[in-house]
């Protein structure tokens, strides 16, 4: 079964501070991978996504992640945080190419940024 | 393009009552999605649906029932709803799960409460 792990449940960070948030993942077969931003009050919006090809994906606002198989993970990087940066993360998975395919997202990370 | 719109975007029910919450979208997506959102816990997968007629169970099924009588639509019921559903529910769409065209677009949010 597909399952995500988030290890940081909150991170605070000062602005222009760096930011790395881990995501590992558990399935066996090729995988879609996201990472999405929920802005307080709001519903999630997509960061950026890795599907196949170059494993370093961009996305917007700065952000990036890197797909590494071995690990099985997806981590989340931005060179410098900003205070708009201010929200919850979730990394997802789902099995590609599976017509029972179905995305599973992690328990999310609160990112708080001290202005 | 309204994508996916969620209705009602609140409502309080007393213990025992029943509810249906509806999602539409109008992207012409094949898959679709219940998930409830609950503080630490990250989005939990309620039913998903891989297309007009079918629906199959995630990771926290019970107590809810899902339709997907047309492809636009994914409606999701509590029959007798209980303090322990008090939750935040997203509805998402996706066109596929495999290849590019594979992240959810998520609507509002319902917040229910059950009292």
């Amino acid at each position: 079964a597909q399952s995500v792990s988030q290890h940081n449940h909150h991170v605070i960070l000062s602005e222009a501070a760096s930011l790395e948030l881990g995501c590992n993942y558990s399935y066996g077969g090729t995988v879609n991978l996201f990472w999405y931003v929920q802005y307080p009050g709001q519903h999630l919006q997509l960061l950026l996504k890795y599907f196949s090809g170059d494993p370093l994906v961009k996305g917007i606002k700065g952000f990036e992640a890197e797909f590494i198989k071995s690990k099985f993970s997806f981590n989340l990087r931005k060179p410098s945080v900003q205070w708009s940066d201010t929200a919850e993360y979730f990394c997802a998975v789902n099995g590609g190419y599976s017509s029972a395919s179905k995305i599973i997202f992690g328990s999310g990370t609160r990112l708080s940024i001290r202005p | 393009n309204a994508g996916v719109t969620q209705t009602p975007k609140f409502r309080v029910l007393k213990t025992g009552q029943s509810m249906t919450l509806l999602c539409a979208q109008d992207m012409n997506h094949e898959y679709m999605y219940w998930y409830r959102q609950d503080p630490g816990m990250g989005l939990r997968l309620i039913h998903y649906s891989v297309g007009e007629g079918t629906t199959a169970k995630g990771e926290v099924p019970d107590g809810y029932n899902v339709s997907r009588l047309k492809k636009q639509n994914f409606l999701l019921g509590l029959e007798s709803a209980a303090p322990s559903q008090t939750s935040v529910y997203f509805c998402a769409s996706s066109y596929s799960t495999g290849g590019a065209n594979t992240e959810a677009f998520f609507g509002q949010g319902t917040r229910l409460t059950v009292v």
